[in-house]
């Protein structure tokens, strides 16, 4: 049962222009939903979060926006940078702390 | 800051074979989570420690899995045995609890194939 899911597996977007990745959830439960990038060969690194109260995170060049009623968030990445090729991953929270993740988008830059 | 440490990194067993992982969150954090990533899918969790406690071991195939906390510190994952489904990437993860943004810290992962 797939509680988070990103329907996208892969992206390519110029370098400079706007990337923008998205996910969408079920489980109306989730109070905290953040963003994650992973590098080959390394875990995933924390990117940025919203909580489930806010519709808008930003910080830097990565901007957030949740859209409750729809159940969806998506990562706005301006402007894109080839260091920003990578696997994102979106996940949800749920009380107790317990996390769901997407399955990822691969993200290419091209210089 | 150190961060999260596992080892071993790479793993080649055959199936039916035995294995255990290790993990070393960073220093204060009380919640340890192992998730179970399959190339082409997202991290699925495993179990989570709250201490030496667990929270959830729900998705835990608990037939062949076992993983254990003891002083609330270390962690080991075990596979005992091994099936070809098992192969995969073990990712240890520790957060603070009600930490403000939430995040957890991965470890680099421990990259399992079973043959």
């Amino acid at each position: 049962d797939q509680q988070v899911k990103q329907n996208s597996p892969s992206l390519s977007v110029q370098e400079g222009r706007i990337s923008i990745l998205n996910c969408d959830y079920t489980n109306s439960m989730f109070d905290y939903f953040l963003w994650y990038k992973k590098y080959p060969a390394e875990g995933p690194t924390f990117l940025i979060s919203i909580s489930s109260i806010k519709d808008k995170n930003e910080d830097g060049r990565f901007t957030v926006f949740l859209n409750k009623s729809a159940k969806h968030l998506s990562l706005h990445i301006v402007p894109s940078q080839p260091g920003d090729s990578a696997v994102y991953f979106c996940a949800a929270r749920r009380t107790g702390n317990q996390f769901y993740f997407g399955t990822g988008t691969s993200l290419t830059v091209i210089p | 800051e150190a961060g999260v440490a596992q080892s071993p990194r790479y793993k080649i067993i055959e199936k039916r074979q035995s294995v255990a992982f290790w993990c070393n969150p960073i220093s204060g954090h009380a919640t340890l989570y192992w998730y179970q990533q399959i190339l082409g899918q997202g991290p699925k969790l495993l179990i989570q420690f709250q201490n030496n406690g667990v929270v959830d071991d729900s998705q835990l195939p608990k037939d062949r899995f076992s993983a254990e906390r003891l002083k609330g510190v270390d962690s080991t994952l075990k596979i005992q045995p091994a099936k070809l489904e098992d192969s995969a990437v073990y990712l240890c993860a520790s957060s603070l609890f009600g930490g403000v943004k939430n995040e957890q810290f991965f470890g680099p992962g421990t990259r399992l194939t079973v043959l």
